[in-house]
């Protein structure tokens, strides 16, 4: 299978700062992205999907470069609730399961 | 409604016991994936069903673990003459449908139970 990377941190930043995600993928022909957030001894929960086209939910925008092969993950007005570990998530053609990578650690502080 | 469930949330084993872990997918989820994750990594992909058929069991890691699925809907993994190094934490997730194939748009985001801490002792 194909590799997923991202920078493993942890991202220190104060309240309201943005921040923002890189995720690279290997295989150029991967189609399905995701991001999924992870609090500490959570399970992962889905976070939002990375279309083609970007999407936003919120504070949260998620875009995909095909061109370069990342999956960027931004946050706005950084929350103390937003505190988590980031996993970028990416399916494959021809395989039908999802690949994940390390994850990216928030600490925001006050 | 109800999430993705899963039992035991804790089991400790002695080594060489066999353990069974069972999983509960959302009503309706076509696909159901088990995965392992151990500290400070992202999950690790073991093998998935659609319905009652497993498709791909590719990351089981040796044929000490099988995985089932006999209805398509609750699955147990198992895990023979257990080792340490088989201690981590199994996750198990579901999805409405089965990513590669052309589903709706969120069909196949995968949805994860709180999973079972297996420790090997």
């Amino acid at each position: 299978r194909k590799e997923v990377e991202q920078d493993p941190g942890p991202f220190n930043v104060p309240e309201g700062a943005t921040v923002a995600f890189n995720c690279t993928y290997s295989n150029s022909a991967s189609q399905s992205f995701f991001w999924y957030r992870q609090d500490c001894r959570k399970e992962p929960k889905l976070l939002m999907s990375v279309y083609s086209s970007g999407n936003e939910d919120g504070r949260f925008t998620a875009q995909l470069n095909r061109a370069s092969q990342y999956i960027s993950l931004l946050i706005r007005d950084s929350k103390l609730s937003d505190s988590a570990t980031y996993l970028c998530v990416v399916n494959e053609p021809g395989y039908s399961t999802l690949t994940f990578g390390k994850g990216t650690m928030l600490l925001v502080s006050p | 409604g109800a999430g993705v469930s899963q039992s035991p949330r804790y089991k400790v084993t002695k080594r060489g016991q066999d353990v069974a872990l069972r999983c509960d997918p959302i009503s309706g989820h076509v696909s159901l994936y088990w995965y392992r994750q151990a500290l400070g990594q992202g999950p690790e992909f073991l093998t998935y069903f659609n319905y009652e058929a497993q498709q791909d069991k590719s990351g089981l890691p040796n044929d000490r673990f099988s995985a089932e699925r006999p209805e398509g809907s609750i699955s147990t993994l198992t895990i023979q003459r257990t080792e340490q190094r088989d201690s981590a934490m199994y996750r198990c997730a579901s999805s409405l449908d089965t990513p590669g194939y052309k589903a709706e748009r969120g069909s196949y985001e995968q949805y994860f139970g709180p999973g079972t801490r297996l420790t090997v002792t």
